[in-house]
């Protein structure tokens, strides 16, 4: 059974990095999928990150890009989002996710708070 | 970006009703389009994939249907346990976009 589980600290100043490791269990980040961010700002809808492949290849979403940071570890199975300049409407449920032609697998998710 | 509209907004049905939630992209997707069901404190739960197709595990009440820009889901009749929020996503092109969600509500 794939599982994933997001880890990092749950609250971020402002103006500071947010950095959120995802470690998946059950599957090898190197036999394919990519894998992605999603976070869902309290009470709000889901909005996409980024996602990528094993290889390193990544794709951000447009409106975070400059901001927007996704690594793999494959050697620990891992993957990492480091979002940078936060401000108080980064403050959200983040979720690692596998997706491709849908996210069938998906962390608990983690609420990261930016506030001073 | 594609922009994914979700119809209604929010809903109340009643339990054992038939019912329908449209999702229209800002432009053609094929069948690239996914289905979700999230729980008050729970991460979604995949119900449909490639516009269609039924994921494993999920009861053959919930389909979709749709290509090009339109796209439904359909919940034959309603148990308790399908009221949530919906929401569907494109995986057409990049950024992978959501509709805004339509919550579904107990008459």
């Amino acid at each position: 059974q794939v599982q994933l589980q997001e880890s990092g600290p749950g609250l971020v100043k402002p103006s500071e990095t947010l950095s959120l490791t995802c470690s998946v269990s059950g599957y090898s980040i190197s036999s394919g999928y990519y894998w992605g961010w999603i976070r869902q700002p309290p009470g709000k809808g889901l909005e996409w990150i980024g996602s990528i492949y094993h290889s390193g290849s990544t794709y951000y979403n447009p409106s975070l890009k400059s901001r927007v940071t996704i690594s793999v570890d494959t050697s620990k199975n891992q993957f990492s989002l480091k979002l940078s300049s936060v401000t108080a409407a980064d403050t959200a449920v983040y979720y690692c996710a596998r997706d491709q032609n849908r996210v069938d697998y998906w962390g608990q998710g983690t609420l990261v708070t930016v506030s001073s | 970006a594609i922009q994914l509209t979700q119809s209604p907004s929010s809903l109340s049905a009643s339990v054992g009703d038939r019912v329908t939630i449209t999702c229209r992209a800002s432009q053609g997707i094929s069948s690239a389009l996914a289905w979700y069901q999230q729980k008050p404190g729970k991460a979604p739960k995949v119900l449909i994939y490639d516009a269609s197709s039924l994921e494993r595990g999920v009861p053959s009440r919930f389909s979709g249907s749709g290509s090009g820009t339109d796209f439904t889901l359909t919940i034959s009749s309603l148990q308790p346990e399908d009221f949530a929020t919906y929401y569907c996503q494109q995986f057409n092109s990049y950024p992978y976009t959501f509709g805004q969600g339509t919550k579904l509500e107990i008459k």
